[in-house]
């Protein structure tokens, strides 16, 4: 059964910081791997898709990195700002039920 | 991307009640939807897997009387709380996969706060 596991729990930086999300998997023989936001009281909103068969994807500020052999997946986000506070959570999707993590609650101080 | 909407995005409702929360897909179609359940401070938990025409899938722990699954067409999913209490107070986000030729992609709704008195 797969798990997925996010370090850390909680995280809060100094605006323009760089910093790096962490996400963990039991079982590598994933289809994909997904990032997405979620801000108090929302729904999901998806960032970043990475691939089986892709190592990493850019979107803005935003890099996510998968290594499978590994069973992790990185999300780095370049010279936070406030409105990048929110959680985030990584899940490995598909075509079947998403499994998810905890997520790690990012805040961005001014 | 495709949309996936959700209605209503927030219920209060009596104890004992029932209500329905719909899911929609508004521009591909969706055999199979997944009904998820998040409580204040924890991750999306999955409820059920929602098969147009042929019965829900539900996960451990969930009862199938109490949460009603109606997968009526390839656009809808229907989930009904019956007899609500106060425990089922929940956010509620429902999902649906879009098939591509590469890549299978989910895409979420907006979520539906349920809050039970």
């Amino acid at each position: 059964k797969q798990e997925v596991t996010q370090i850390p729990a909680a995280l809060s930086v100094p605006e323009g910081e760089n910093l790096v999300l962490n996400c963990s998997f039991t079982d590598s023989a994933i289809y994909n791997l997904q990032w997405f936001r979620q801000d108090p009281g929302k729904g999901l909103t998806s960032l970043l898709l990475i691939q089986s068969s892709q190592r990493e994807q850019t979107s803005g500020r935003l890099n996510a990195s998968l290594d499978k052999s590994s069973g992790r997946s990185t999300l780095y986000i370049a010279a936070s700002q406030p409105g990048d506070s929110a959680t985030y959570l990584c899940a490995t999707p598909g075509n079947t039920p998403l499994v998810f993590g905890k997520g790690t609650r990012l805040s961005v101080i001014a | 991307g495709a949309v996936v909407s959700q209605h209503p995005s927030r219920v209060i409702c009596k104890s004992g009640t029932s209500v329905k929360i719909e899911c929609r897909s508004l521009d591909f179609q969706a055999t199979t939807m997944f009904w998820y359940r998040q409580f204040p401070k924890q991750s999306l938990m999955l409820m059920a897997t929602s098969n147009e025409g042929s019965k829900a899938t539900y996960e451990q722990g969930v009862e199938k009387d109490k949460f009603l699954i109606n997968h009526a067409s390839l656009t809808l999913s229907t989930l009904t709380v019956t007899s609500a209490h106060p425990e089922d107070s929940s956010f509620y986000i429902c999902s649906a996969p879009q098939r591509g030729s590469s890549t299978d992609t989910q895409y979420f709704g907006p979520g539906t706060r349920l809050t039970v008195l």
